[in-house]
């Protein structure tokens, strides 16, 4: 079984510079997630998605930052304008309802971001 | 809100020791994930935990869990190298966003 796939895997760019992140989660997942990581922290949830629905965003800067799920399948992560605060890695994860995996969820290889 | 807190932030420990981390949680939760990362990589599913005295093990790893002291413990037996990661608790409740904590980074010394 395929894992959730993301790319680019790294990024640098200049602040005010727009980017996008890109993930495709787990066949069959239908819960997404956009975390961020900052160095020695514990990933913090930007959005979370139930199929094409967000379901959670009360985390996400709303000024700069947006976010898409169409389809219920694929999701992009979009920061515009890039600030130096945002150099992170950008995790992309996904999960299933049911009793077997207890929503457990199932990350990808992140993006690192480095906003010069 | 919910608040996770790891203790400790950082532990070196020799080979063949034993050896446990902590985590405590603020409010209710009915679900605790234990999740690994090594360095520069994603973070890896180890455990999760959904009733009070759940106990799960793999290898040698074992983690706990406590609903009514609000507190999950990873057991490290007999620590070997390989088991040098950085080790993140979450708790969460079902249907709701997992808050996680600092996480612990394991430092494993020949």
């Amino acid at each position: 079984e395929a894992g959730v796939v993301q790319s680019p895997r790294y990024k640098i760019i200049e602040k005010k510079q727009p980017v996008a992140f890109w993930c495709n989660p787990i066949s069959g997942h239908n819960t997404l997630y956009w975390y961020r990581q900052n160095l020695g922290q514990g990933p913090e949830l930007l959005i979370r998605y139930e199929n094409e629905e967000a379901v959670d965003d009360s985390q996400l800067p709303k000024d700069r930052f947006s976010a898409e799920r169409l389809k219920g399948v694929d999701s992009t992560l979009k920061i515009q304008p890039a600030e130096l605060g945002d150099s992170a890695v950008y995790l992309c994860a996904s999960s299933s309802e049911g009793q077997t995996h207890a929503e457990t969820q199932y990350f990808g290889p992140g993006t690192r971001l480095l906003v010069l | 809100e919910l608040k996770v807190e790891q203790n400790p932030l950082f532990l070196s420990m020799q080979e063949g020791k034993n050896y446990t981390i902590y985590c405590n949680y603020s409010t209710t939760s009915d679900r605790l994930y234990w999740y690994r990362q090594d360095p520069g990589k994603s973070l890896e599913s180890l455990f999760v935990l959904l009733s009070n005295g759940a106990v799960k093990q793999e290898g040698r790893l074992m983690a706990s869990l406590d609903t009514k002291a609000r507190l999950s413990t990873l057991h490290i037996t007999a620590a070997v190298h390989d088991l040098s990661a950085t080790y993140f608790c979450a708790a969460g409740t079902s249907g709701s966003r997992l808050t996680f904590g600092e996480g612990t980074q394991l430092t494993v010394n020949p």
